[in-house]
């Protein structure tokens, strides 16, 4: 079948930095997401990982191994309004994207 | 960037009767569409594919008399939750992705149902 695996929650402190990590296995690979979603909002879009690597974006980046099934997403300099669910989709070889639960983000300050 | 407009963002309806909810990509033609269902502190759980010009595909056990939906044109998907029940009450939203290649999926605002 097909699994995407995060941390249901994780802490953090106010200007620290945090790697949430995913790991998947699905029928087949087009690029995976990663999201952010505030309570009771509609997800946005962070990024988009196809090739192995790390993509930077700002405070965010985003690694991916697909030899392992592995992505993590790094935020740097974490602000209070960075405490949000973040999610991890993979678009599957029918271009549909499977979800992981979220991961539930926590920042103290 | 391209944009998909949700409406409407909440709505209250009594039990037994039907709600529509909308879903328009306002800046490309989006001849697929994904609708999700969202219970509090869980992940997407996606219902049914939209096909413009078709019949939805719908995911197991998802009821698809129930939840009817229609993509009548290439920017425009409806959801109709019909004979709602409080067990309905959720947050539904949908989203798109623009065919001219780009993969990133847009989402609508979401709309929270509550059947009282």
């Amino acid at each position: 079948g097909q699994n995407i695996d995060q941390p249901t929650e994780m802490t953090a402190t106010e200007g620290a930095i945090v790697q949430i990590n995913c790991t998947y296995q699905t029928s087949g690979f087009n690029g995976l997401f990663w999201y952010q979603q505030h309570a009771g909002e509609a997800p946005t879009f962070l990024s988009y990982n196809v090739l192995d690597g790390l993509e930077e974006k700002g405070r965010f980046s985003s690694f991916l191994s697909r030899s392992k099934g592995y992505s993590y997403l790094l935020l740097k300099e974490l602000q209070m309004k960075d405490s949000a669910s973040y999610l991890c989709a993979v678009m599957d070889s029918n271009y549909q994207l499977i979800w992981g639960a979220g991961t539930k983000l926590i920042i103290k300050p | 960037g391209a944009v998909v407009s949700q409406h409407p963002s909440r709505v209250i309806c009594k039990s037994g009767t039907s709600v529509k909810i909308e879903c328009r990509s306002l800046d490309f033609q989006a001849t697929t569409m994904f609708w999700y269902r969202q219970f509090p502190k869980q992940s997407l759980m996606l219902m049914a594919t939209s096909n413009e010009g078709s019949k939805a595909t719908y995911e197991q056990g998802v009821e698809k008399d129930k939840f009817l939906i229609n993509h009548a044109s290439l920017t425009l998907s409806t959801l109709t939750v019909t004979s709602a029940h409080p067990e309905d009450s959720s947050f539904y939203i949908c989203s798109a992705r623009d065919p001219r290649g780009e993969t990133e999926a847009f989402f609508g605002q979401g709309t929270r149902l509550t059947v009282v």
